[in-house]
């Protein structure tokens, strides 16, 4: 129940296109959806987050679609760039468990120019 | 403002052998979590300390302890190390009021022998 399914697992997408990232999840009390984009050598970084209350966040190119009766959320980014390359992760937690996040597993996204 | 600075970088130990990594938090921020970053695991959270308290621990051993110190710097403790621990130790910060923006440090990468 504790665990957030991601995929893909690699996304090759050519500059310009479109690249969609999927999670699912079980545990309902979820409540705090983030993602984070991670690049070599560095720590993972807060990309954009939503709360179950809402079902679109947009924040410039990056989308996160909620779709809470499937227990499923989204990542979209728009007009994909060769620096967009990085490996994305979805997690979840619980507002009553403070910053224990459940990672998803990570995609390794390749923007080829 | 200063990101979140972990130290060392690197780091190689021996089976048997004990480590301690260091986490300077940004300033402000009076919570600390620490997370375990191998391929084959992902991400896993190991521990949160807020105000020097202990708020949530993950699922791991006891070898592996930490603390927070009265200025929010935080350590965390492997003892009698094993060659499963190598891995990327990521410290994170946040303002804890809720769970939302956590902030990553780069990483103690170590390497067990």
């Amino acid at each position: 129940q504790q665990q957030v399914k991601q995929s893909p697992q690699s996304l090759i997408v050519q500059k310009g296109g479109i690249s969609i990232i999927n999670c699912a999840y079980e545990n309902t009390a979820f409540d705090y959806f983030p993602w984070y984009q991670q690049f070599p050598g560095k720590g993972p970084a807060l990309l954009i987050a939503i709360r179950p209350d809402v079902s679109e966040k947009k924040e410039g190119r990056f989308t996160i679609s909620f779709n809470k009766s499937a227990k499923q959320f989204s990542l979209h980014i728009m007009d994909s760039q060769p620096g967009d390359s990085a490996t994305y992760f979805c997690a979840a937690s619980r507002m009553d468990s403070s910053y224990k996040l459940i990672f998803g597993s990570g995609t390794r996204l390749l923007v080829r120019p | 403002k200063a990101g979140v600075t972990q130290t060392p970088r690197y780091l190689i130990k021996t089976r048997g052998q004990q480590v301690t990594l260091s986490c300077s938090p940004i300033s402000g921020h009076r919570s600390v979590s620490w997370y375990q970053q191998t391929p084959g695991q992902g991400l896993q959270f190991l521990f949160e300390y807020f105000s020097e308290t202990q708020r949530n621990k993950g699922n791991f051993p006891g070898r592996f302890s930490g603390r927070q110190f009265s200025n929010s710097r935080s350590e965390m403790n492997v003892s009698t190390l094993e060659l499963g621990d190598s891995a990327l130790y990521l410290c994170a910060s946040g303002v804890a009021a809720t769970n939302e923006k956590l902030f990553f440090g780069s990483g103690t990468q170590l390497s067990v022998l």
